[in-house]
């Protein structure tokens, strides 16, 4: 299995640009998360989604849309990046809730928005 | 109130030394509180997690004590070795809305263990 998968690994964007990333994961896991990390922030929760065709907002949404219409894929649209938006971005899985399983990480995508 | 506060920010010990990160939390709907582990380039893993109803976990060298009532949890790396040099997280469950939960993560504590 190679578990959660995050493409691409870095990624520098203008101002103005769009762009996906791409996540996908091999476990049958129901439920998917993106989070933002940002030095000395911890992570924040940006979206979920509980199962194929349902998603809903995290902590902090704004700026970004997701789809999920396969359980494997979890894809994160930016719209109009802003350099707000430069972190690393962390797609997680878990087949449980998270009170009674673990959340699987992929590795990151390093954004920058010049 | 959803917020998890961590500290220190950075913490070096010595190897063999004993390692405490502090987490306070002030959102009494927390009843899931994992321990996760980074290391440079890669995403989080689960360490350890404790529930509420329990003031201490143990696994190997790393032991989570919860206090309830002061709604503070800590972890301990007993016998802190380099490999053990890393970022750790705190995080604290919610149940948010249909089947799902949340975590809320603390700021992170970035462990380097000197040999």
């Amino acid at each position: 299995n190679a578990g959660v998968t995050q493409t691409p690994k870095f990624r520098i964007l203008k101002i103005g640009q769009s762009m996906t990333l791409q996540c996908t994961q091999d476990m049958n896991h129901n439920y998917m998360y993106w989070y933002r990390q940002d030095p000395g922030m911890g992570l924040k929760l940006i979206y979920y989604s509980v199962g194929a065709g349902i998603t809903d907002k995290g902590e902090v949404p704004n700026g970004y849309n997701v789809s999920r219409s396969t359980t494997e894929d979890f894809p994160l649209r930016l719209e109009l990046a802003a350099p707000s938006q430069t972190s690393v971005y962390f797609c997680a899985s878990s087949y449980s809730p998270l009170d009674r399983g673990e959340a699987f990480f992929g590795q990151g995508t390093r954004l920058t928005v010049v | 109130q959803q917020q998890v506060k961590q500290s220190p920010q950075s913490l070096i010990v010595q190897k063999g030394g004993i390692s405490i990160i502090n987490c306070a939390y002030e959102n009494t709907a927390f009843d899931y509180f994992p321990w996760y582990q980074q290391f440079p380039g890669k995403g989080p893993a689960l360490l350890i997690a404790i529930r509420p109803d329990v003031s201490e976990k143990k696994e190997g060298r790393f032991t989570i004590s919860f206090n309830k009532s002061a709604k503070q949890f800590s972890l301990h790396i007993m016998d802190s070795q380099p490999g053990d040099s890393a970022t750790y997280f705190c995080a604290a469950s919610y149940f948010s809305s249909g089947s799902a939960r949340q975590l809320t993560f603390g700021s992170g504590t970035q462990l380097t263990v000197l040999p």
